[in-house]
């Protein structure tokens, strides 16, 4: 079966300015998770959507906000781009069961200059 | 909170060495616990994961217990090759939470 697709694959913005990642999860998956992965920072969570609401959040500001459709498709978006935003953003689905783990997209890699 | 702490890196073997990554975590409750694997240029994939206490998981000749006595669940795989240069996380989940990652763990393995 298809796995997670995530698009675009690189993108470059300039500072200032707003962009919208989006990720298809696996089909039958409900949950879609969101992480920004630094070099410096690692992988840190955004936000998780089940069934269209928001779940859990993380520690980012209110530049980062994201959504998910009733197909379960996700977006998330980034307004008023900063230099230090440039990461790879990875999605991940799963299903709701605790004991199965995410599977991951290969990411959005953004670049803001 | 939860927190899951890995052994820093890098980590440079030779090819068939024995490999070892400590992983422990901090968590209330009885989390599931995983480890994932990011080669350059990719997302993450799954390796291997574990449910409860004492359970093994295991994948392509890498193993992980979770021993919940230590809180630790130490990756380990007794003849690395260079195809397993990479970098890995270790992970945990709870209910109701996110997948919470370590800082990673870079193993680079030479002919």
């Amino acid at each position: 079966k298809a796995g997670v697709t995530q698009t675009p694959r690189y993108l470059i913005k300039t500072r200032g300015q707003q962009v919208t990642l989006s990720c298809s999860p696996i089909s039958g998956h409900r949950s879609v998770s969101w992480y920004q992965q630094t070099p410096g920072q690692g992988l840190q969570f955004l936000f998780e959507y089940f069934s269209e609401t928001q779940r859990n959040k993380g520690n980012f500001p209110g530049r980062f906000s994201g959504r998910q459709f009733s197909n379960s498709r996700s977006e998330m978006n980034v307004s008023t781009l900063e230099l230090g935003d440039s990461a790879l953003y990875l999605c991940a689905s799963s299903l709701r069961d605790l004991a199965q783990g995410y599977t991951f997209g290969s990411g959005t890699r953004l670049t803001v200059v | 909170g939860d927190s899951v702490t890995q052994m820093e890196g890098p980590v440079t073997l030779s090819e068939e060495a024995f490999l070892t990554i400590n992983c422990t975590y901090t968590a209330t409750g009885y989390p599931s616990l995983f480890w994932y694997v990011q080669y350059p240029g990719e997302g993450l994939q799954l390796l291997l994961k574990a449910t409860k206490a004492d359970d093994k998981g295991s994948n392509k000749g890498f193993e992980a217990t979770y021993r919940k006595e230590t809180t630790s669940f130490h990756l380990e795989k007794g003849s690395v090759q260079v195809s397993d240069s990479a970098v890995y996380f270790c992970a945990l989940r709870q209910a109701g939470t996110a997948l919470i990652f370590g800082k990673g763990t870079t193993l680079s393995v030479s002919s």
